[in-house]
């Protein structure tokens, strides 16, 4: 299947310092990138959708300020967790998926990212 | 809104035995509904989709039936392997057609543990 590379793997930041976590799709355009948030005892958190050249798209509660996602590229999306505090700690993860409706979403590895 | 929900974990099976998780949505549409599965240490990969009523997806062993009339999606295998041991996530996506943001919404997850 095509490749989603999420860059770092891991993180440890100081607490007030901003992170960029990037996912790049290698082998196909992803007109559309999901950020998801993983949660201890697995669950899975959709965070924001985001459309290439446009703004992205926040659910209920995450707040776009702190979240700061910019879809520049068909083959890149960043997450940029500003002023991270030790409750920001989890594991984010990246999903791509190219053009048509229904297709199939490939994800990241997943980025650890702990703050301190 | 659209969700899902799954069979929480963890369940713990012997080698060999016959697995179901269970998978229930809430959709407003016609969705496609995937079962993902996560191994440790990775990222998601796709195990396998449907994308209509009575479709039926299968992979590795697994299966899965789309089942508009009870709104399921129960995920089967009749010989589970160590190897199978990992969380799975039920999901599913719906086109929202006025914006182009089809989301993936995911079930919490359910983790396997295979004894041998």
């Amino acid at each position: 299947g095509a490749v989603v590379s999420q860059h770092p793997s891991w993180v440890i930041c100081k607490s007030g310092t901003s992170v960029k976590i990037e996912c790049r799709s290698l082998d196909f355009q992803a007109t559309t990138m999901f950020w998801y948030r993983q949660f201890p005892k697995q669950s899975l958190m959709l965070m924001a959708t985001s459309n290439e050249g446009s703004k992205a798209t926040y659910e209920q509660g995450v707040e776009k300020d702190k979240f700061l996602i910019n879809h520049a590229s068909l083959t890149l999306s960043t997450l940029t967790v500003t002023s991270a505090h030790p409750e920001d700690s989890s594991f984010y993860i990246c999903s791509a998926r190219g053009r048509g409706q229904n297709t199939e979403a490939f994800f990241g590895q997943g980025t650890r990212l702990t703050v301190v | 809104g659209n969700s899902v929900t799954q069979m929480e974990g963890p369940v713990t099976l012997s080698e060999e035995a016959f697995l179901t998780i269970n998978c229930t949505y809430t959709a407003t549409g016609y969705p496609s509904l995937f079962w993902y599965v996560q191994y440790p240490g990775e990222g998601l990969q796709l195990l396998l989709k449907a994308t209509k009523a009575d479709d039926k997806g299968s992979n590795k062993g697994f299966e899965a039936t789309y089942r508009k009339e009870t709104t399921s999606f129960h995920l089967e295998k009749g010989s589970v392997q160590v190897s199978d041991s990992a969380v799975y996530f039920c999901a599913l996506s719906e086109p929202i057609l006025m914006n182009r943001d089809d989301k993936i919404i995911f079930g919490k997850g359910t983790r396997l543990h295979i004894l041998p």
